[in-house]
């Protein structure tokens, strides 16, 4: 069965403090990668997405990279901020499944100040 | 654009009650996913449709539940009868096509508590 693990389940850092959230799949064969971030009460939303062919990814604070050999994705976030308080999702897809969509864990990440 | 808009946002029901819960996607996306989310299982695809019609019901836990996509602007997903352990936030997410490059955009959830 087609898995998306992720770690830690939870994580407490000081605001201005860079952090790294793990991902590790068995999606194969594999598509893309995504990470998406789950404010409270609130639905996911897409922070980046990356094909097996891309290592890294940016999109302001939030840097992706992808492993496609060992299966392995990060999410690191530089200087974090109060607002990055959230859960961070890693979603994989496979081809040929239409928009079909693994989804792992979460990590809950809590910025103190 | 409003983005995918649910409601109602919070529901609160007794068991044996039917549940109605509905999703206006965004306007001229093809693809309409129902999600489930609980802390212990976390985010569940539950059904997905294309251009109305469904496509992939695997992931509907059982005969109680049910979704239909009557029309491109509107989609249900009914509990009859609801049971205390499908209290959990109900997502629906749209996107405009089945590209697996595609972003999905998800609505802001419906918490359903079920006593």
């Amino acid at each position: 069965k087609n898995q998306v693990e992720q770690s830690p389940q939870s994580l407490i850092i000081l605001e201005g403090k860079n952090c790294t959230l793990q991902c590790n799949y068995t999606v194969s064969p594999f598509s893309n990668l995504r990470w998406y971030k789950q404010d409270t009460g609130r639905g996911p939303v897409s922070l980046t997405i990356m094909t097996f062919s891309e290592n890294t990814k940016s999109n302001g604070r939030y840097t992706a990279t992808l492993d496609a050999d060992t299966k392995q994705s990060s999410l690191h976030i530089t200087a974090s901020q109060l607002s990055d308080s959230a859960s961070y999702i890693c979603v994989v897809s496979a081809p040929n499944a239409g928009n079909m969509l693994t989804f792992g864990g979460g990590t809950r990440l809590m910025v103190k100040p | 654009d409003a983005g995918v808009i649910q409601s109602p946002r919070h529901e609160v029901t007794e068991m044996g009650q039917e549940v109605t819960l509905r999703c206006k996607p965004i306007s001229g996306h093809d693809y309409l996913f129902w999600y489930r989310q609980t802390m212990m299982r976390g985010l569940e695809l539950l059904i997905y449709f294309n251009n109305n019609v469904p496509i992939d019901d695997s992931g509907m836990p059982e005969d109680r539940f049910s979704a239909k996509m009557p029309n491109a602007s509107f989609s249900t997903l009914k509990i009859q009868p609801s049971e205390p352990r499908d209290s959990a936030v109900y997502f629906c997410a749209s996107s405009p096509t089945a590209d697996s490059q595609e972003t999905q955009y998800f609505g802001p959830g419906t918490r359903l508590l079920v006593l």
